[in-house]
């Protein structure tokens, strides 16, 4: 089944040391978002690629980077980790061309678990 | 910029009845809503999407919701409540950015359901 996949499920990692997250999807989409949801909140969007293009959220700390080397493949960088970066991380993706109403339909992936020691 | 508002951070239901989930929606522009659902350390499932055309909306596992303009409004019902409905529920609105688009979720609301 076509898919978004998200590896870890849960990281940790040591306040300050640099982590990464990965996400990858088989749906062919050409954009690809990542969002935190930090405990009993809703999931805030930092950035998203379309194509190669980047977009980043203008409150989105520059702490959090992001590369995608192909349309399969995101990555989320967390450069030095603090405490307050613990939360689930979410991966989605969208297909379609700009404008249609497919573009608006994002598929998640099951997230990653950060936690931060 | 639009946002949506969900009443209830939590909703309560014994099983079989009723499931009433509300949603209001700000938006200057005919919107994307969307409802999704999130189990314990799980993303988020879409349940039902509307954008345009027909305004009653049914989605996955018996759910289905209502555009309703001049209330400015997106609720999620399920007629028959089960165990397995007990979840996070996220009503969100999409918004054109950069290449993409923006979901912007509303605060949710935690579902349980009862014996």
């Amino acid at each position: 089944d076509a898919m978004v996949i998200q590896n870890p499920r849960y990281q940790v990692t040591q306040f300050g040391k640099p982590v990464t997250l990965s996400c990858s999807q088989t749906l062919n989409h050409n954009v690809m978002y990542w969002y935190q949801q930090k405990s009993s909140q809703a999931p805030k969007l930092l950035f998203h690629y379309y194509d190669k293009d980047f977009n980043n959220e203008a409150d989105t700390p520059d702490n959090f980077q992001s590369r995608r080397p192909n349309t399969s493949f995101c990555f989320l960088d967390i450069r030095s980790p603090g405490l307050g970066d613990a939360a689930m991380y979410l991966c989605a993706t969208s297909g379609g061309t700009s404008g249609s109403s497919i573009r608006h339909e994002q598929y998640f992936g099951p997230g990653t678990r950060l936690t931060v020691t | 910029a639009q946002s949506v508002t969900q009443l209830g951070s939590h909703v309560s239901v014994s099983e079989g009845a009723l499931v009433l989930l509300r949603c209001n929606y700000s938006s200057s522009v005919p919107p994307y809503l969307f409802w999704y659902v999130q189990y314990p350390n799980q993303g988020l499932q879409l349940l039902l999407k509307y954008t345009t055309g027909a305004t009653l909306v049914k989605g996955i596992n018996g759910f289905e919701a209502e555009f309703k303009k001049s209330e400015t409004s997106f609720h999620l019902t399920k007629p028959s409540a089960h165990m397995s409905d007990a979840a996070e529920y996220f009503c969100a609105v999409s918004d054109v950015t950069g290449g993409g688009n923006k979901l912007t979720f509303g605060t949710g609301t935690q579902l349980k359901v009862e014996l």
